[in-house]
């Protein structure tokens, strides 16, 4: 069973929109919930990570908004451009020394100029 | 910059030969992990290692065994490659508890198998 969902699939939007994607879990003891973007033929890379402790967290562009009572957090790109056109992939993980992470299933942005 | 290469980008195999898939990282780092990718379920962890020669399973071990001989080096085995799985396969390391960035996980370019 995947215990990070992710959604939409994949999400189209205009230079300028706010595309949002969600995600849900159901381990209360995920503690790091960290979104990471992969562009074609990379590997994903970090993008921002918030705690549980926290509603929200802004970097940027990227803003991660946290839910803890619906065990949703969720990302906004304000002022979307071409280039973050990419796969974004939620995760989540729980306390230890390796910490393991668990993926959402990805969604394929497409940033329109 | 922390540095995860992987041996190749694209390996071609057929159904039943044993596929050895390595992975190389530069940061002194504790923490390695297997990953394979596909299309609407996301990456899952195959196995990971938090130690030189100690390794446990993820979610789909089966299939697959691993080898960490060295810190930098943690090495995925097919010992009989099947069509299911072909797939991307993704090496990352980590840093260990309260090293910077322990949290983050860092990611080599991916191994395009095809098994046919």
């Amino acid at each position: 069973q995947q215990q990070v969902k992710q959604s939409p699939q994949s999400l189209i939007v205009q230079k300028g929109g706010i595309p949002i994607i969600n995600c849900a879990y159901e381990n209360t003891a995920f503690d790091y919930f960290p979104w990471y973007q992969q562009f074609p033929g990379k590997g994903p890379a970090l993008l921002i990570a918030i705690r549980p402790d926290v509603s929200e967290k802004k970097e940027g562009r990227f803003t991660i908004s946290f839910n803890k009572s619906a065990k949703q957090f969720s990302l906004h790109i304000m002022d979307s451009q071409p280039g973050d056109s990419a796969t974004y992939f939620c995760a989540a993980s729980k306390p230890g020394s390796a910490r393991q992470l668990t993926f959402g299933s990805g969604t394929q942005l497409t940033v329109l100029p | 910059d922390v540095k995860v290469t992987q041996s190749s980008r694209y390996l071609v195999k057929r159904t039943g030969e044993k596929v050895f898939l390595e992975c190389v990282q530069d940061m002194d780092h504790e923490n390695m992990f297997w990953y394979r990718q596909d299309p609407g379920l996301g990456l899952r962890l195959i196995y990971f290692s938090y130690d030189v020669k100690m390794k446990e399973k993820g979610d789909i071990p089966e299939g697959y065994s691993v080898s960490r001989e060295k810190k930098e080096r943690f090495s995925l085995i097919l010992e009989s490659a099947s069509t299911n799985q072909t797939s991307m396969y993704l090496c990352a390391s980590s840093p260990s508890l309260g090293q910077p960035s322990h949290n983050e996980q860092f990611f080599g370019p991916g191994t395009r198998l095809t098994v046919l």
